[in-house]
């Protein structure tokens, strides 16, 4: 069965430190990749997507992404955190199987920047 | 600027009582999704519709149905809300192909049923 595991529930790091939020998934089929961002009581927006191409994968605010096909990960990171980027992250997969369309969601990771 | 918008940002509701959540997007897109969120769980899939009047069933239907009648429109329906169904709900849409397109999603409705 095809799953999203995001190992960190919660990560704290001080401002201007880096980070890295792991994400590794499991599937028999190919996937197309997605790191999601939530701010407080929001709902959730794009920070990256990894179709095909370059393994690297830069997005919005900052954050990069490296898909590794032959540890099935796809974690996320900046080099220097702000305060502003305290939120929740999701690491979503899109996929086929047996004809049927699926987009599944990785249980999260709380990023909390501190002063 | 893209938009979906749910219908209340707070909604509280007794046991028993019928709920309708509504969700509207701007982009004129195929696909929207009924997601619930709940802490450690993530998001999962309640429904999700392809075109106006078609429906598939996601991970967790069980208790929920959903209706589009328009394009524009989504809404999720709790016949009878029972005090598990306290959660946030999120709406989202995409455009077809959605495999590789990114969802859109609206603030969320925050239910709590006493």
């Amino acid at each position: 069965a095809q799953s999203v595991t995001q190992l960190d529930s919660q990560v704290p790091v001080f401002e201007e430190a880096p980070v890295e939020l792991r994400c590794n998934y499991s599937s028999s089929v190919s996937v197309y990749l997605f790191w999601y961002v939530q701010y407080p009581n929001q709902g959730l927006q794009l920070l990256l997507k990894y179709l095909s191409g370059s393994t690297l994968v830069k997005g919005i605010n900052g954050f990069e992404a490296e898909f590794n096909k032959s540890q099935t990960s796809f974690h996320l990171r900046k080099p220097s955190v702000h305060i502003s980027d305290t939120a929740e992250y999701f690491c979503a997969v899109s996929l086929t199987t047996s004809g049927t369309y699926k987009y599944i969601f990785g249980t999260g990771t709380r990023l909390k920047v501190l002063a | 600027d893209v938009k979906v918008t749910q219908s209340s940002r707070y909604l509280v509701k007794r046991t028993g009582e019928k709920v309708f959540l509504e969700c509207v997007q701007d982009m004129d897109h195929e696909n929207m999704f009924w997601y619930r969120q709940d802490p450690g769980l993530g998001l999962r899939l309640i429904y999700f519709s392809y075109d106006v009047k078609m429906k598939e069933k996601g991970d967790i239907p069980e208790g929920y149905s959903v209706s589009r009648e328009k394009k524009e429109r989504f809404s999720l329906i709790l016949e009878s809300a029972s005090t598990n169904q306290t959660s946030m709900y999120l709406c989202a849409s995409s455009p077809l192909g959605t495999l590789y397109n990114e969802q859109f999603f609206g603030p969320g409705t925050r239910l709590t049923v006493l």
